[in-house]
């Protein structure tokens, strides 16, 4: 079946670093792919749509240039939170969808729990 | 008011019992509906689509009321694994958007 690889699975960095998070569709291409953020008890928010070779679609309320998104290839999205803060820490998943599979085609990533310290 | 609302949770119940689910949305416009399972700190699965007629999956049937925009889940005997927390996921233009969750703890 297919598979969402995201890494890394948890990270703790120094508050004002920059960490990336990358997500990677094994045996699929995946022209889109998402990036979610989920908080303690609370349900996973769709922060942007990633498009390959073109730029993300931010939701509302999510900064663009903090939250940098990069799908430089139909297989690979990378998700890098700037400068981070300690309000920054959260599970971040990213889920790519496989055309071939219609509304059965979202895979989802194991998730990346980032602490900012 | 959330797009996706459902049951607060969490919900105790003994191994063996029987537990219903609900879940509604706002959006008429919504186009496809499905459970998800999310175990603690880990990323959410598809558990089973709904449909309008109904559809069952061994001990778990969900169901579609779109008339009333609700959304329902049915475990029968259910088994100590069943614990995890199940998510009412809606598509809508694309995005999939996610309720809260309803946290369940099956009891020994």
């Amino acid at each position: 079946g297919a598979v969402v690889s995201q890494h890394p699975s948890w990270v703790i960095c120094k508050s004002g670093t920059s960490v990336k998070i990358e997500c990677r569709s094994l045996d699929f291409q995946a022209t889109t792919m998402f990036w979610y953020r989920q908080f303690p008890k609370q349900s996973l928010m769709l922060m942007a749509t990633s498009n390959e070779g073109s730029k993300a679609t931010y939701e509302q309320g999510v900064e663009k240039d903090k939250f940098l998104i990069n799908h430089a290839s139909l297989t690979l999205s990378t998700l890098t939170v700037t400068s981070a803060h300690p309000e920054d820490s959260s599970f971040y998943i990213c889920s790519a969808k496989n055309e071939g599979r219609g509304l059965y085609g979202y895979t989802f990533g194991s998730g990346t729990r980032l602490t900012v310290v | 008011r959330k797009e996706v609302e459902q049951d607060p949770g969490p919900f105790n119940v003994p191994e063996g019992a029987t537990v219903a689910f609900n879940c509604t949305y706002s959006n008429s416009a919504s186009q496809s509906f499905f459970w998800y399972r999310q175990d603690c700190r880990k990323e959410p699965k598809l558990l089973m689509s709904v449909y309008s007629s109904g559809n069952e999956d061994g001990r778990f049937t969900a169901q579609l009321n779109r008339a009333s925009q609700y959304i329902s889940l049915l475990i029968r005997d259910s088994k100590l694994s069943d614990s995890a927390t199940y998510l009412c996921v809606v598509f809508r233009d694309d995005k999939i958007i996610f309720g809260k969750g309803t946290r369940l703890h099956i009891l020994p």
